[in-house]
């Protein structure tokens, strides 16, 4: 079954604004990802959060997770049109028992230059 | 020097007819995957295997099978195809353990008309 959902579905800003994407899920996690796919390519690993953090910055990229709320947010800063993609979270389970991602829907994003 | 790679890029065939995608990583990782995604950008696991041992089988129709001759390769093939196999299909490996990201390779857009 799905496991994060991210929202919004998309997001429209003008290049140097920030972006903010947030991720909801729904059981219990040892760990958080995000990834970028641009189009037509496969997705590429941006920052992984663990469940006992809360912050974890990478760049131009701020992550935050809250395992209360089951809920985590990316945050694109100063963004750039490059920036443009769609953006997923995948959660991985401790009651896997397996390698075995799960991934949102993803929210696309576009940066207007 | 590409990490994960996947051949064909597209794939265009008819209903009924059995192909073929390979997929080769260079990175040494123990642990590869298959993903499909829809046209709604959904990514989906469909197998894992580590070490060439399968550990993942989702809900998956047995048309698709997956063989992994040695930890570098997984190749999926799928028997009769349907219109509803139209997908992207990605493979991904990654290093065995929770705390790892994965590695995508390009995607493999396959149409079945």
């Amino acid at each position: 079954s799905q496991q994060g959902e991210e929202d919004p579905q998309a997001l429209s800003i003008q290049e140097g604004e920030n972006a903010t994407m947030n991720c909801s899920y729904k059981t219990s996690i040892n760990n958080l990802q995000w990834y970028r796919q641009n189009s037509g390519r496969g997705l590429v690993h941006l920052i992984l959060i663990r469940s006992n953090e809360r912050e974890k910055h990478s760049g131009r990229l701020r992550v935050t997770l809250d395992t209360s709320k089951k809920s985590s947010s990316l945050l694109i800063t100063a963004s750039r049109a490059a920036d443009t993609a769609s953006y997923f979270c995948a959660t991985r389970s401790p009651q896997g028992g397996s390698e075995k991602l799960v991934f949102g829907k993803g929210t696309k994003l576009t940066v207007n230059p | 020097d590409t990490a994960v790679s996947q051949t064909p890029k597209y794939l265009v065939t008819q209903m009924g007819n059995d192909k073929s995608i390979k997929c080769e990583q260079n990175l040494g990782h123990d642990t590869m995957y298959w993903y499909k995604q829809d046209s709604k950008k959904f990514l989906k696991i469909m197998f894992s295997y580590n070490n060439k041992e399968l550990i993942i089988n989702e809900t998956v129709p047995n048309r698709f099978s997956p063989k992994s001759p040695d930890k570098a390769h997984l190749n999926l093939h799928i028997n009769s195809l349907e219109l509803g196999d139209s997908a992207v299909y990605f493979c991904a490996s990654s290093p065995t353990g929770q705390l790892t990201e994965q590695y995508f390779g390009p995607g493999t857009r396959l149409t079945v008309t």
